[in-house]
């Protein structure tokens, strides 16, 4: 069973800090590694997404992946009140002859002023 | 571009009703998915399309559910009967061939209750 593991939260973090968002996966073959926002009652929004080993930054995010230790992590700088939503990392596997992505359970950020 | 299109937005129906949902992929994506996301937990592969052939439909539960794409652009997934523990929002999701990466993008979701 390929599982991703994250910490449900909610991380709460004042206005304006780092928010760090971790994420460990089971199978050593992932390749990608996705993150996606989801604002309450509403569908996934892709943010990020990574490759290879070391940080990719994109504005105020930046992913972070380190396939020895099988972990992969999201960073916000300067968070503000419209980043409180819940993030899902996801992970590409190749099963079956084919590529899908396994999701964790997401974790609750709630940046407060 | 137009992203990817759900319809409904909401269904409340009673145990043992049937329901179906219709998906609309972005243009010229050819893989098309099918999640289910239970409150608090992370979208579960339903099933998978690649044109309008299933590649993947390990998780879905067939003794009630059932889903097609067919001429390999819009879907439709089908719940016949539902049970209470299908309340869920239903997610459709598309990718590119063309991506090296296989990035999805998802539509808005159906939110599903069954009373």
């Amino acid at each position: 069973q390929k599982e991703v593991e994250q910490n449900s939260g909610p991380l709460s973090v004042p206005e304006g800090a780092i928010a760090s968002l971790n994420c460990t996966y089971s199978d050593r073959g992932s390749q990608s590694f996705f993150w996606y926002r989801q604002y309450s009652g509403k569908s996934p929004e892709l943010i990020m997404f990574i490759y290879s080993n070391g940080d990719k930054e994109d504005g105020r995010f930046t992913a972070q992946l380190n396939k020895a230790s099988q972990y992969v992590s999201l960073l916000i700088r300067d968070s503000q009140p419209s980043d409180s939503a819940t993030y899902l990392c996801a992970v590409k596997i190749f099963s079956g002859g084919y590529n899908k992505l396994i999701f964790g359970a997401g974790t609750r950020l709630a940046v407060h002023p | 571009e137009a992203g990817v299109a759900q319809s409904p937005r909401y269904k409340i129906i009673e145990k043992r009703q049937s329901v179906a949902f219709w998906c609309n992929p972005i243009s010229g994506h050819a893989t098309l998915y099918w999640y289910q996301q239970i409150l608090g937990q992370g979208p579960k592969l339903l099933i998978q399309f690649q044109n309008n052939g299933v590649v993947d439909d390990s998780q879905l539960p067939k003794d009630r559910f059932s889903a097609e794409r067919l001429k390999g652009v819009d879907s439709t997934l089908k719940i016949q009967p539902a049970k209470l523990e299908d309340s869920a929002v239903y997610l459709c999701a598309s990718s590119s061939r063309d991506s090296r990466y296989y990035e999805q993008y998802f539509g808005p979701g159906t939110r599903l209750t069954v009373t």
